[in-house]
């Protein structure tokens, strides 16, 4: 059964504090997104990678910080946690084009 | 840029009806695909059905089914014969050519009463 695995279900963090969330997947896909879900707003993209090492920013990069040094594995970094931080994040994965992405469960993130 | 555009925030439907969940998407791209997600309230995203721009016929999958209007550009989802179980958020998302992300509307919570 293929599988995208989030490191935590639920994360409280304090403001200022260093926050990574972390996301491996078993099904070798070169393609890796990390998305932030809020009530009314949908999905939004803050990052993705289409190979190791590679990292390109979506639509609200700011305040965060990516890495991907093994192809498993896509972690997302908040340098500086701040309260309008507090959010779902969803990482996704995704074997090609006209493909669906593979979902994780989501970290729901507080920061206070 | 591509863009979805899911209009109805929240829906209800009456146990073993039928439902239309609206989507409508803007792109300069004549090559894309569309994709239907559900998100029960566990948290966990679901991949339901997607239909490519060339694809001549309109995608079904089990109880799903998707009205593609492609002049309208418009991909609303079916759900038939609803169940209890089928109350979730639903998404709707797009993909341009060259492999880039799913760029996703911002949801319709449908509600199937009893």
């Amino acid at each position: 059964d293929v599988k995208v695995t989030q490191s935590s279900r639920y994360l409280v963090k304090r403001t200022g504090e260093k926050v990574f969330l972390e996301c491996v997947q078993d099904m070798d896909h070169e393609n890796m997104f990390w998305y932030r879900q809020d009530p009314g707003l949908g999905l939004r993209l803050i990052y993705f990678s289409y190979d190791v090492k590679m990292k390109e920013k979506g639509d609200i990069p700011e305040g965060y910080s990516v890495s991907r040094e093994k192809k498993e594995r896509f972690s997302l970094i908040l340098e500086s946690a701040s309260t309008n931080q507090t959010s779902m994040y969803l990482c996704a994965s995704r074997g090609h084009q006209n493909t669906e992405a593979f979902f994780g469960q989501g970290t729901r993130l507080t920061v206070v | 840029a591509q863009k979805i555009t899911q209009t109805q925030p929240g829906m209800f439907v009456q146990e073993k009806e039928a439902v239309t969940l609206d989507c409508t998407y803007d792109t300069s791209d004549p090559s894309y695909g569309l994709f239907w997600y559900k998100q029960p309230s566990s948290g966990e995203m679901i991949f339901l059905i997607y239909q490519g721009s060339y694809d001549q016929q309109n995608a079904t999958e089990g109880r799903y089914s998707l009205n593609f209007q492609k002049a309208r550009k418009s991909a609303n989802l079916v759900i038939s014969a609803s169940q209890l179980g089928d109350s979730a958020m639903y998404f709707c998302a797009i993909e341009n050519s060259g492999n880039t992300p799913l760029v996703f509307g911002k949801g319709t919570r449908l509600s199937v009463i009893a």
